[in-house]
């Protein structure tokens, strides 16, 4: 079936850095695309979001990119701290009656050294 | 913002019991839950789309008679998995999606099952 999937499942930067997580996806019937941070034990926290008629969109300290062409997602988180590590997941869902079912990604485990 | 809470966070149980897991809309109506799974180290994977009054649908290769949804009402969702094996040790994970407007979706804190 179709899938999301991640070039790089881990990730190491240092506290200040800016961190680049990427993401593949292949359903060219998504359009609408979330990233989500999960810590140990926890539920996804939604980080953002991105509909396909857009191709960037910031946040506080996050960017998602977005190019259709090569159906490639990514976050970037700039000056990122040690309460950013966690393991970041790219998420995929179609419009319709299809919303809210998503396709996520392998994800990117993030580790910030002080 | 809108919350949702999953109950419990956490249980033990042993082979060949039912285990009943609820998910719960706290500040909104949600006619649609869905219910994901995930192992260690991996990935969620949909199981089931939750749907208030209607029967789930389910994802392929999940087994309907063992993972029992059950949406009665617009704010509970419930995920039963019958006569549990060690196997169906998994974090559980529920989202909900806001109805009306702009359409968001809402993630559970998870379900850590253990299996004996």
């Amino acid at each position: 079936g179709e899938s999301v999937g991640l070039h790089l499942p881990t990730l190491s930067v240092q506290e200040g850095d800016n961190s680049i997580i990427n993401c593949a996806y292949s359903n060219s019937a998504s359009d609408y695309f979330i990233w989500y941070k999960q810590e140990s034990g926890k539920g996804p926290q939604f980080i953002i979001d991105i509909r396909s008629n857009m191709d960037k969109r910031q946040g506080q300290r996050v960017t998602v990119l977005l190019n259709k062409t090569v159906k490639h997602l990514s976050l970037q988180i700039a000056a990122t701290q040690p309460g950013d590590s966690a393991v970041y997941f790219c998420a995929e869902t179609a419009g319709g009656t299809s919303y809210g079912k998503l396709t996520f990604g392998q994800g990117t485990i993030l580790t910030v050294h002080p | 913002g809108a919350v949702v809470s999953q109950h419990p966070s956490r249980v033990i149980c042993k082979s060949g019991t039912s285990v009943k897991i609820e998910c719960r809309s706290l500040d909104f109506q949600a006619t649609t839950m869905f219910w994901y799974r995930q192992f260690p180290k991996q990935s969620l994977m949909l199981m089931a789309t939750s749907n208030e009054g209607s029967k789930a649908t389910y994802e392929q290769g999940v087994e309907k008679d063992k993972f029992l949804i059950n949406h009665a009402s617009l704010t509970l969702s419930t995920l039963t998995v019958t006569s549990a094996h060690p196997e169906d040790s998994s974090f559980y994970i529920c989202s909900a999606k806001r109805a009306g407007g702009h359409e968001k979706l809402f993630f559970g804190s998870g379900t850590q099952l253990s299996v004996l």
